[in-house]
């Protein structure tokens, strides 16, 4: 049974910490999404990557945020610094861009102090 | 650019009553459309989608959605509810890359179905 991997589960840090957050997408996966949930802002779509090269990162804060996909193996979010206001639950997902189907990690919970 | 409303944010129902989930959409070009299901704690899960032909689709743990391209909405139904079937789900729509944006998919903000016993 195939899924997205997410590493760490949960994540407690203090502000002003790197943090990073890993992502395997499923073998064969051609896209690779990076979502932040929260209540208020309910699930907001951070960046977005085809065969490894990134397509949109237009919802993610430039100046902090980082998305990369070493290998198609490997998807990376990495925030520097962090700060209170990133505390999230942040999803991986990937898919094969001819079906548009996203399959979700089980996500990582960030908080911030 | 599409949009996803989601005017229902909690909806309660008691255990074997019907339900209905509300989506409504606004898109200049053609969409596929998707519900997801997202359980506490867990990542989100594809319950069904349309691409084509029957508007009537029908998905995972008898849940079912009819698109209405007039109307723009892809409501979700279930004839009878399960106290499992409490969860967030999640209604999503794709421009079918028609915009250059590739497969990405726009969420709504999600409804609350509380399954009472």
């Amino acid at each position: 049974d195939a899924r997205v991997t997410q590493t760490p589960r949960d994540k407690v840090t203090e502000m002003g910490q790197e943090v990073t957050m890993r992502c395997q997408p499923i073998l064969g996966h051609n896209t690779v999404f990076w979502y932040r949930q929260t209540m208020m802002q309910g699930l907001e779509l951070l960046a977005y990557f085809r065969n490894r090269a990134p397509l949109d990162d237009s919802g993610m804060p430039k100046d902090r945020f980082s998305a990369e996909m070493p290998d198609a193996t490997l998807a990376t979010l990495k925030i520097q610094p962090s700060e209170p206001r990133d505390s999230a639950v942040y999803f991986c997902a990937s898919g094969l861009d001819i079906s548009y189907e996203q399959y979700f990690g089980p996500g990582t919970r960030l908080t911030v102090t | 650019a599409q949009s996803v409303t989601q005017l229902d944010s909690q909806v309660p129902v008691f255990e074997e009553a019907p339900v209905e989930l509300r989506c409504n959409y606004s898109s200049s070009v053609s969409v596929y459309l998707f519900w997801y299901v997202q359980y506490p704690n867990q990542g989100l899960q594809l319950l069904l989608k349309y691409l084509s032909g029957s508007t009537l689709v029908k998905g995972i743990n008898g849940f079912e959605a009819e698109f209405n391209k007039s109307q723009t909405s892809f409501h979700l139904r279930k004839p009878s509810v399960h106290i499992s079937d409490t969860a967030e789900y999640f209604c999503a729509v794709s421009d079918q890359g028609l915009t250059g944006g590739g497969n990405k998919l726009t969420f709504g903000t999600g409804t609350q179905l509380k399954v009472e016993l």
